[in-house]
């Protein structure tokens, strides 16, 4: 079966600190597509970051970065000089074959003043 | 370009009664996918359609639970004879293409059952 993994429920971090989230997943397959997604206070669901598992370069968005452990199955998230804005729920989320995402149980991320 | 919209945003629904749930894809976009978040929980894929097809169902329950794209308006996603265990919020996604193609979310809908 095919399951994402984020073991830290709740994590805080200092406004302009770098917090790392953690997530691991189990697949069989060898191309696939992974992924960050934000969820604030507003529930809207919003797309951090994508990984494709054939490129060996981890993927950047601006303070955010991800390591991609292809071998080890794990694909952390990086969030560099915190924003009061980026207090959300951070869920992982790896793409299947056929396009359905299967989805980690999150991480509420608590940025502090 | 309006990203995926989805209304009504919040619904009260009696058991009993049905919800009609629906999506419009983000322009240029023809794939649309359904999930439901339990609270406190991760998303759940259901249904995954194009237009006027369903190419996996695999999530939807069985029974009560149905969806589908038409070829001109949105994708509807429908629950007869809600039950209280329906609570959830239900969100829907489009992407451009099919594949590894991200996809986007709309705001949800919150349905709650009395």
């Amino acid at each position: 079966a095919q399951t994402v993994t984020q073991s830290q429920p709740e994590m805080s971090v200092q406004e302009a600190e770098t917090v790392t989230l953690s997530c691991t997943y189990d697949t069989s397959e060898n191309n696939y597509y992974l992924f960050w997604y934000k969820q604030p206070p507003s529930r809207q669901m919003i797309l951090v970051i994508r990984q494709e598992a054939y490129k060996q370069q981890n993927a950047t968005e601006n303070r955010f970065s991800v390591n991609f452990q292809k071998a080890a199955k794990s694909f952390s998230l990086k969030i560099s000089d915190s924003q009061l804005g980026d207090t959300a729920m951070y869920f992982c989320a790896f793409m299947t074959n056929n396009r359905k995402l299967i989805w980690g149980l999150g991480t509420s991320l608590a940025v502090n003043p | 370009n309006a990203g995926v919209m989805q209304n009504p945003r919040h619904l009260v629904r009696r058991r009993g009664q049905e919800a009609r749930l629906r999506c419009s894809p983000m322009k240029g976009h023809s794939h649309v996918y359904w999930y439901r978040q339990l609270p406190e929980e991760g998303l759940k894929f259901m249904v995954y359609l194009q237009k006027e097809n369903i190419i996996d169902e695999s999530g939807m329950p069985k029974e009560r639970f149905s969806a589908e794209f038409p070829k001109e308006g949105p994708s509807i996603l429908r629950i007869q004879q809600v039950v209280r265990g329906d609570s959830a919020a239900y969100f829907c996604a489009s992407s451009q293409t099919s594949g590894g193609d991200t996809q986007y979310f709309g705001p949800g809908t919150r349905l709650t059952v009395l």
